[in-house]
């Protein structure tokens, strides 16, 4: 099963508005990614976040990572239309990376 | 910037064909990686390799080979394709020193096989 789950399975705003997305998952972790993937195009990386950290942030991105709860959350403020892709988080754990589902987001100009 | 180029992005073959997905990274990443991505299921690991001629099977090895003959490259061989196995194919490289742990994934633009 995977590892991680994202919520919403997809997400439509308006340019200029925060876009926020979740990830949950189901065992421990040593960090958590969030990748982002244009529409025919492959995965890119975005930040990672270790398991010992609470917050990061990189530009308009803001990540969050709850280990108790086993959660995080990916923040995009000011979006633009250019920000319209697919979200994955992915988690590592012992030797393996374990991708979610992925959240649709488009922004609307 | 890392590169991994992936031989072809449209592929379609038949039935019962040794299908061969080419993989080639720029940065000398010990570990190399072969995903399928299918709607609803995000991406599914097929094999990964962490060095030449070392191979270690994901969640869905069945119906697939790989070979690493060389650090740069890393082939997914489907022995003899079947119609399930029309997906978008993509693969990934990442270092992996002990020194620099927490190393991202450096992802291909993925092959889009159709199996008829």
């Amino acid at each position: 099963s995977q590892q991680g789950e994202e919520d919403p399975q997809a997400l439509s705003i308006q340019e200029g508005e925060n876009a926020t997305m979740n990830c949950s998952y189901k065992t421990s972790i040593n960090n958590l990614q969030w990748y982002r993937q244009n529409s025919g195009r492959g995965l890119v990386h975005l930040i990672l976040i270790r398991s010992n950290e609470r917050e990061k942030h990189s530009g308009r991105l803001r990540v969050t990572l709850d280990t108790s709860k086993k959660s995080s959350s990916l923040l995009i403020t000011a979006s633009r239309a250019a920000d319209t892709a697919s979200y994955f988080c992915a988690t590592e754990g012992y030797q393996k990376v374990t991708f979610g589902t992925g959240t649709k987001l488009q922004v609307i100009p | 910037d890392v590169k991994v180029t992936q031989s072809s992005r449209y592929l379609v073959k038949r039935t019962g064909e040794k299908v061969f997905l080419e993989c080639v990274q720029d940065m000398d990443h010990e570990n190399m990686f072969w995903y399928r991505q299918d709607p609803g299921l995000g991406l599914r690991l097929i094999y990964f390799s962490y060095d030449v001629k070392m191979k270690e099977k994901g969640d869905i090895p069945e119906g697939y080979s790989v070979s690493r003959e060389k650090k740069e490259r890393f082939s997914l061989i489907l022995e003899s394709a079947s119609t399930n196995q029309t997906s978008m194919y993509l693969c990934a490289s990442s270092f992996a020193g002990v020194s620099a742990p927490n190393q991202p994934q450096h992802f291909g633009d993925g092959t889009r096989l159709s199996i008829l």
